[in-house]
Parts: C-alpha cells; sequence; structure tokens
C-alpha cells in the first residue's frame, strides 16, 4: 500500500499566517492526491481534488501543489475558521491511503 | 442534493459482527459512482474500508479484507457494511460516502455524518 505522511502533524499559526502543509507519498502517484478538511465531530470536508483543483465553493486562500511523490496544501491567509485538522489522500491506486493528519491550532 | 446517512447499532460485541446500512437520497445508486466506507477512530486518522459499484463490484482494504464484506440494493438504494470478529480496535466513527470520479478509484465529497460504533462487552 501507498503511504502517505504528512508533515507537520501539527502547528500553531496566527490570524492572516501564510500556512504550508507537505504530504508525501512512499511512490509515484500522479496527481491523483486530494485535501480534507477536518472540524471536531464532523464528516472531512473536500478542498482539493486531482492535486490542484479546488472544489467548488472552497475559498480561493486555499491551495494545492504538487506531483509524482510531493504535495502541498497552502493556505494563503489563515482564517479563524480554518483552524481544523487536514488530511491528504491518493486514489491513484487500491488501497486507498489518507495521510496521518496535520491540526491547524490557534497561536 | 445528494445525502447519504449511516444507521446500524452502536454498540457491538466483541467477535460479533458489526452491521451498517448508508442509505442514499437524491442520487440512485445505479445510475454510477464507487461508493465507500472510511472509518476513524476516536481521536486517530481516517482509514478506507473499501468501496462498491452499483454492479457489485468490489475493492477492499487487504488490511481488513478477510473480515469485510460490502454489498449494495439498489432497489432500496443502499449499501452495507459488515465487519466480522470485530474486536476494541473497530471502535471508530464510520462513515459513508460517494466517490467523485469516472474511474475506480477517487476522491470523496458526499459524506454521511457518520455513527459511532464501540466494540464492548
Amino acid at each position: 500500500a501507498i503511504q502517505l505522511t504528512q508533515s507537520p502533524s501539527s502547528l500553531s499559526a496566527s490570524v492572516g499566517d501564510r500556512v504550508t502543509i507537505t504530504c508525501r507519498a512512499s511512490q509515484g502517484i500522479s496527481s491523483a492526491l486530494a485535501w480534507y478538511q477536518q472540524k471536531p465531530g464532523k464528516a472531512p470536508k473536500l478542498l482539493i481534488y486531482d492535486a490542484s483543483s479546488l472544489e467548488s465553493g472552497v475559498p480561493s486562500r486555499f491551495s494545492g501543489s504538487g506531483s509524482g511523490t510531493d504535495f502541498t496544501l497552502t493556505i494563503s491567509s489563515l482564517q479563524p475558521e480554518d483552524f481544523a485538522t487536514y488530511y491528504c489522500q491518493q486514489f491513484n491506486s487500491y488501497p486507498q491511503t489518507f495521510g496521518g493528519g496535520t491540526k491547524v491550532e490557534i497561536k | 442534493q445528494v445525502q447519504l446517512q449511516e444507521s446500524g447499532p452502536g454498540l457491538v460485541k466483541p467477535s460479533e459482527t458489526l452491521s451498517l446500512t448508508c442509505a442514499v437520497s437524491g442520487y440512485s445508486i445505479s445510475s454510477g459512482y464507487y461508493w465507500g466506507w472510511i472509518r476513524q477512530p476516536p481521536g486517530k486518522g481516517l482509514e478506507w474500508i473499501g468501496s462498491i459499484y452499483h454492479s457489485g463490484s468490489t475493492y477492499y482494504n487487504p488490511s481488513l479484507k478477510s473480515r469485510v464484506t460490502i454489498s449494495v440494493d439498489t432497489s432500496k438504494n443502499q449499501f452495507s457494511l459488515k465487519l466480522s470478529s470485530v474486536t476494541a480496535a473497530d471502535t471508530a466513527v464510520y462513515y459513508c460516502a460517494r466517490q467523485e470520479s469516472p474511474y475506480s478509484s477517487g476522491w470523496y465529497y458526499y459524506w454521511g455524518q457518520g455513527t459511532l460504533v464501540t466494540v464492548s462487552s
């Protein structure tokens, strides 16, 4: 199975900060990567698919990049509602796998 | 609007079988897409369990494959999960979701609210 390693596992940031989360795949997955945001007690919310395609309705401050094995999720200006846990998911091959998550906390 | 709703017992005894159903509204399962189950142990990350197409074609996580069965009932517009021989390690919030890709694997946009299943005697 393809392993996804997210870093950092947690970070503290302030409103307005630029935040970057990394997801590294154990083997190449082309652009078959999605990013999700999850808040406590809620289902994950899709932010990005195909590594860099912004899901409709998701604020433009979210962006994704990368291909192959290295991917990033960037929040250009952190807003209060962005404090949450973020997961990457690869769907290049079965079994689908998720990264371990990155918790974004208030500084 | 597509909606998914998980249902099933919230408490299962060790060694028994966990059974959950995902009822889909706003879209006919027979029209396409793969439909998946994903779980999340308390305080931990997400784990894909398996996916099914309306034809019954399935993909399972090898780590669970010997214990998992996913089935679909197009007449009721729902799909189901059975996980046998459960242990405390199977305690988790179980989500059903729709894969958003024309291919056999994809990302998830529509999710159920999730249902907590606790394995305990």
